[in-house]
């Protein structure tokens, strides 16, 4: 079956600090990829997603890439500030559906 | 549009009670589904419907019922709460995938913090 495989947090990182989150993935075909993100008392809001390999995924200075050959769909952001503290989540749909498989999620704390 | 709305926000129950969680959107999606989410376990998929009087199983289906007799709304229910059931439970919807062009996003409700003692 699919599965998605994130670092462990948490992260703890300085203001203007640059932000990367492993996310690698087991998936048949071609999956969609996701990354959600969970601020403290909310639900989970979509940041960025990807539905083919080379696709880049990006909003709010949030990067991620498709990589196929590696199965990997990692986030980056050059330059973080106190309000991306949260909880991201790497996730993935098969390629026909809509079920999502979600990994472990990781904490991210932005210390001023 | 209100999106994905949840009911109650926060609730407590003794082993062997039963409740329901509301789930209700108003955009009109075919698919919805109930996740529940446990530290360092993400969200774990528990029931799914891909339209009304349509469900399935997901990952964690024991102990839970759900219906869909309608489009709009998918309630979970409780049969008899044990302590294991003690987590945030979060209610999703789509587009499905082959209407919305294989974009396959879900947009999810605020969650329901349930705690069984």
């Amino acid at each position: 079956g699919n599965s998605v495989t994130q670092m462990e947090g948490p992260v703890t990182l300085s203001e203007e600090a640059f932000l990367t989150i492993n996310c690698t993935y087991t998936a048949t075909g071609y999956p969609s990829l996701f990354w959600y993100v969970q601020y403290p008392g909310e639900g989970l809001q979509l940041l960025l997603k990807a539905t083919k390999a080379d696709d880049k995924g990006s909003n709010k200075g949030f990067e991620a890439t498709y990589r196929k050959e590696t199965t990997s769909f990692h986030l980056e952001k050059g330059s973080v500030q106190v309000s991306d503290s949260a909880v991201y989540f790497c996730a993935l749909t098969g390629a026909a559906g809509n079920k999502l498989t979600f990994g472990g999620g990781t904490r991210v704390l932005v210390k001023p | 549009n209100a999106g994905v709305t949840q009911t109650p926000k926060f609730q407590v129950l003794k082993t062997g009670q039963s409740m329901t969680l509301q789930c209700a959107q108003d955009m009109n999606h075919e698919y919805m589904s109930w996740y529940r989410q446990d530290p360092g376990m993400g969200l774990r998929l528990i029931h799914y419907s891909v339209g009304a009087g349509i469900t399935d199983q997901g990952e964690v289906p024991n102990g839970y019922n759900v219906s869909r007799s309608t489009t709009e709304d998918f309630p979970l229910r409780l049969l008899s709460a044990a302590p294991s059931q003690t987590s945030v439970y979060f209610c999703a919807s789509s587009p499905r995938a082959q209407l919305a062009g294989g974009r396959n996003e879900q947009f999810f409700g605020p969650g329901t913090r349930l705690t069984v003692l």
